[in-house]
């Protein structure tokens, strides 16, 4: 059966530094990947796709992913954190042929000043 | 951007009693809307597929006669938790898809139930 990973639970960062949020799936074929962001009293929001081509993505608010084939992995990435970035991060997989979504459990990051 | 709205956005119930919980698409037409629920620290769990003038399609492990969903029209469906239970306690969260492909959905706010 197809899963997501997220092995980070909470991660910890100070503004202005580099952030990376890892994401590993397990699926047969290459699966379509997302990165959500889920802020309090919003919906969850797309960050970035990927479906095929390009193995690195960009994404909204200065985000990308790149997706690793080999590892099974499709991490996110930011350069420099935002105190605004701090939220609860989704990975997610989409089976082929299905409009269903399978979520991780989510990174919940913290931005200190 | 495509907006979807959830009400309530937060409800308390009695055991025993029933909830109904709104999903609105408020700029487009919706053909699939799906709900999900989460548990604090847990991942979105799919509960239920539902098309606009079908029945539910109903996720592996979710009583379909406890969760009754509706999707009577393209921009509105309807989430009815019957007869709640504290374990039904749990938050809430709708997406709705203009079903152009791609995966494209767009979620509500959720909605927090607390069932006492």
């Amino acid at each position: 059966a197809q899963s997501v990973t997220q092995p980070d639970i909470h991660i910890t960062v100070s503004e202005g530094a580099s952030l990376e949020l890892r994401c590993n799936y397990s699926y047969g074929a290459t699966p379509y990947l997302f990165w959500y962001v889920q802020s309090p009293g919003q919906g969850l929001q797309l960050l970035l796709k990927y479906f095929s081509g390009d193995t690195l993505v960009q994404g909204i608010k200065g985000f990308e992913a790149e997706f690793k084939r080999s590892q099974s992995s499709f991490n996110l990435r930011k350069p420099s954190v935002h105190w605004s970035d701090a939220a609860e991060y989704f990975c997610a997989v989409g089976p082929d042929n299905t409009d269903k979504l399978i979520f991780g459990t989510g990174t919940r990051l913290q931005v200190f000043p | 951007g495509a907006v979807v709205s959830q009400h309530p956005s937060r409800v308390i119930c009695k055991s025993g009693t029933s909830v109904k919980i709104e999903c609105r698409s408020l700029d487009f037409q919706a053909t699939t809307m799906f709900w999900y629920r989460q548990f604090p620290k847990q991942s979105l769990m799919l509960m239920a597929t539902s098309n606009e003038g079908s029945k539910a399609t109903y996720e592996q492990g979710v009583e379909k006669d406890k969760f009754l969903i509706n999707h009577a029209s393209l921009t509105l469906s309807t989430l009815t938790v019957t007869s709640a239970h504290p374990e039904d306690s749990s938050f809430y969260i709708c997406s709705a898809s203009p079903g152009t492909g791609g995966y494209e959905q767009y979620f509500g706010p959720g909605t927090r139930l607390t069932v006492t």
